[in-house]
């Protein structure tokens, strides 16, 4: 079945930095690939996704790049703000399934 | 347009006790998925059903959980003779189709047991 990996587990960055978080996946299959925002005590929130018939996707200052030859995806936050402090969860779904495999997380810390 | 609801927001049972988790999806969507998230890590997949339909329960444990998603009111889900290790974070998503499409999740039920 699909496994992702996220990386890495923590980030620090300071406001107006970028930051980017990285994932892999195992099945060729899958074909969709959205990220989530959770705050502490809250849902999860989709910030964006991706379909594997794009390699790039923006939304202001977020954007997602897919590479599906080698199976990767990232997240990219740019002019980073306190308020983006979060868990970053990425996923996959698991081929022709509709169930999503979550990724275990980046903490993310924006210093002001 | 009301989110997808889940209650209650909180319980706490007492070990070998039954849980019952409710979830009503966002209107028009038909398809239902439950997961579970333990302190500090991700979410994993238990049961994804359609009405009266279970499609995949491949993340669910084999014993003392069951799901149902009836033709008539919310989607449950049922953890019977709760264990501590049963305390977690649960959150069930909904999505109009299955596949490629959006999955926007509820509040979450967390449950805890002594």
């Amino acid at each position: 079945g699909e496994n992702v990996e996220q990386h890495p587990s923590t980030l620090s960055v300071q406001e107006g930095d970028s930051a980017v978080i990285k994932c892999t996946y195992s099945d060729s299959a899958s074909n969709y690939f959205p990220w989530y925002k959770q705050e502490l005590g809250k849902r999860p929130q989709l910030i964006i996704d991706i379909r594997s018939n794009v390699g790039e996707k923006k939304d202001q200052r977020i954007a997602v790049t897919l590479n599906k030859t080698a199976k990767h995806f990232s997240l990219h936050i740019t002019e980073t703000q306190p308020e983006d402090s979060a868990v970053y969860f990425c996923a996959a779904n698991g081929g022709s399934q509709g169930n999503l495999i979550f990724g275990k997380g980046t903490k993310l810390s924006v210093k002001p | 347009n009301a989110g997808v609801m889940q209650n209650p927001r909180h319980l706490v049972r007492r070990r070998g006790q039954e849980a019952r988790l409710r979830c009503s999806p966002m209107k028009g969507h038909s398809h239902v998925y439950w997961y579970r998230q333990l302190p500090e890590e991700g979410l994993k997949f238990m049961v994804y059903l359609q009405k009266e339909n279970i499609i995949d329960e491949s993340g669910m444990p084999k014993e003392r959980f069951s799901a149902e998603f009836p033709k008539e009111g919310p989607s449950i889900l049922r953890i019977q003779q709760v264990v501590r290790g049963d305390s977690a974070a649960y959150f069930c998503a909904s999505s109009p189709l299955a596949v490629q499409e959006t999955q926007y999740f509820g509040p979450g039920t967390r449950l805890l047991v002594l």
